[in-house]
């Protein structure tokens, strides 16, 4: 069956516009919880979703949302970008509690 | 809070040795713990997990890691190293709790083989 699958895959933006990204988890996955990678702080949990909810949330300014339509796909959204949203986001899906998640590859943002 | 501790943030191996990867971790509760792989590019993959069963648990490619809650330890480790196991290593914890599916990683290991 299909993978979780991220789009785009590479994005490149300017100081202050927004940015949405999107991911589709494996079909029958209700759970979908957003990453952010970057060299420096390493991996940091974003938020999750499960049935249209945010059900857990990280320690990010509220620049950054996101939402899960009906169908379990799930978006997140970057207002007003800065230099330090550059990373790499990574989107997992999961079928049941701490059952395995399934990453993405990832969409790679650079702000400039 | 939880947290995980990777000691080492590269190590080097020669084709054919002993890998060991070591993982620490600290959480109020017993916790589920995982190992995952990252290739250049790619996102995660998932190489094992612990979840209260047996505390020895094997994953794919040939790795397996001990889980042992007097030394709140993790380490993953493979017999025999192959060039194909050069990637970044990921230990990551989730406190078992319904409704919870953060994961908590810790800052990655970079694993090098010498041929």
């Amino acid at each position: 069956k299909a993978g979780v699958t991220q789009t785009p895959r590479y994005l490149i933006k300017t100081r202050g516009q927004q940015v949405t990204l999107s991911c589709s988890p494996i079909s029958g996955h209700r759970s979908v919880s957003w990453y952010q990678q970057t060299p420096g702080q390493g991996l940091q949990f974003l938020f999750e979703y499960f049935s249209e909810t945010q059900r857990n949330k990280g320690n990010f300014p509220g620049r950054f949302s996101g939402r899960q339509f009906s169908n379990s796909r799930s978006e997140m959204n970057v207002s007003t970008l800065e230099l330090g949203d550059s990373a790499l986001y990574l989107c997992a899906s999961s079928g049941g509690t701490h059952t395995e998640a399934f990453f993405g590859q990832g969409t790679r943002l650079t702000v400039v | 809070a939880q947290s995980v501790t990777q000691l080492g943030s590269h190590v080097s191996v020669s084709e054919g040795a002993l890998v060991l990867l070591r993982c620490n971790y600290s959480s109020s509760v017993p916790p589920y713990l995982f190992w995952y792989v990252q290739y250049p590019n790619q996102g995660l993959q998932l190489l094992l997990k612990y979840t209260s069963a047996a505390t020895l648990v094997k994953g794919i490619n040939g790795f397996e890691a001990e889980f042992k809650k007097s030394e709140t330890s993790f380490h993953l480790t493979k017999p025999s190293a192959h060039m194909s196991d050069a990637a970044e290593y990921f230990c990551a914890v989730s406190e078992p709790n319904f409704g919870n599916e953060k994961l908590t990683f810790g800052t990655g290991t970079r694993l090098t083989i010498i041929p």
